[in-house]
């Protein structure tokens, strides 16, 4: 079981908006931890999509945003494309190291 | 351009120990804020962080799994290893390594691997 908690899954049609929610506690994200989050395509390694709550590396679209509240953070995607279908992890801090949420299945519908 | 690769045995029997290698290249691990982790992943199932080494050789592991774990690197020959002891089924994964971007806050993996998938079974 994950120390952070995510959907395991979530859809949407093209053109609309989802969000992936992450929670996590006093200790990781409530500390004030920043959240990270990946993209896993199909049988392809993570791809680091938002860093620090909010920032986009080069080359992510600015339809992928990320925010942080309290003890938990959320992704948000506007614009569903079907390339867009992959897995979903977010990423904090937790007792000197790192911990992963437990991945939410994004399809599109 | 940064670029890693893992390198390994693709089957092990439990109760042996596992040695991965990690040998990158693009970054110098000799850098200031640079680290470089190992990340696995069981078939269907979600990421773990296992360890990570900084670039002043400071180190890091998964409570869980610290007993069984060491990671060390060779900045000369730009590689992190990573060994895993009493191997089980349970820890058949497919193991990443990856990039600790050097910036100040909590480390994020900006960079990954290929990944190698490691089965445990006799």
């Amino acid at each position: 079981q994950s120390v952070l908690t995510q959907p395991p899954s979530v859809s949407g049609a093209p053109g609309q908006r989802v969000t992936i929610s992450c929670t996590g506690s006093s200790s990781n994200i409530g500390a004030g931890y920043d959240v990270h989050w990946y993209q896993q395509l199909p049988g392809t390694a993570p791809k680091l999509l938002i860093y620090g709550n909010s920032n986009r590396p080069s080359g992510v679209p600015d339809r992928f945003s990320g925010s942080k509240s309290g003890t938990s953070a959320s992704l948000a995607i506007t614009g569903l494309q079907a390339e867009d279908e992959a897995d979903y992890y977010c990423q904090s801090y937790d007792s000197s190291l790192g911990v992963f949420g437990g991945g939410t299945k994004l399809t599109v519908l | 351009q940064i670029t890693l690769k893992e390198s390994g045995p693709t089957l092990v029997k439990p109760t042996q120990t596992l040695t991965l290698t990690c040998t990158f290249s693009g970054f110098s691990l000799s850098t200031s804020g640079v680290g470089v982790g190992w990340i696995r992943q069981p078939p269907g199932k979600a990421l773990e962080w296992l360890a990570l080494i900084y670039w002043d050789d400071d180190k890091r592991y998964s409570p869980s799994l610290k007993s069984r774990l060491t990671i060390t690197k060779d900045t000369s020959k730009n590689q992190v290893v990573l060994t895993m002891t009493n191997m089980d089924p349970v820890d058949t994964a497919t193991y990443y390594c990856a990039h600790r971007a050097p910036v100040a806050g909590i480390p994020y993996f900006d960079y990954w691997g290929q990944g190698t998938l490691v089965t445990v079974s006799s």
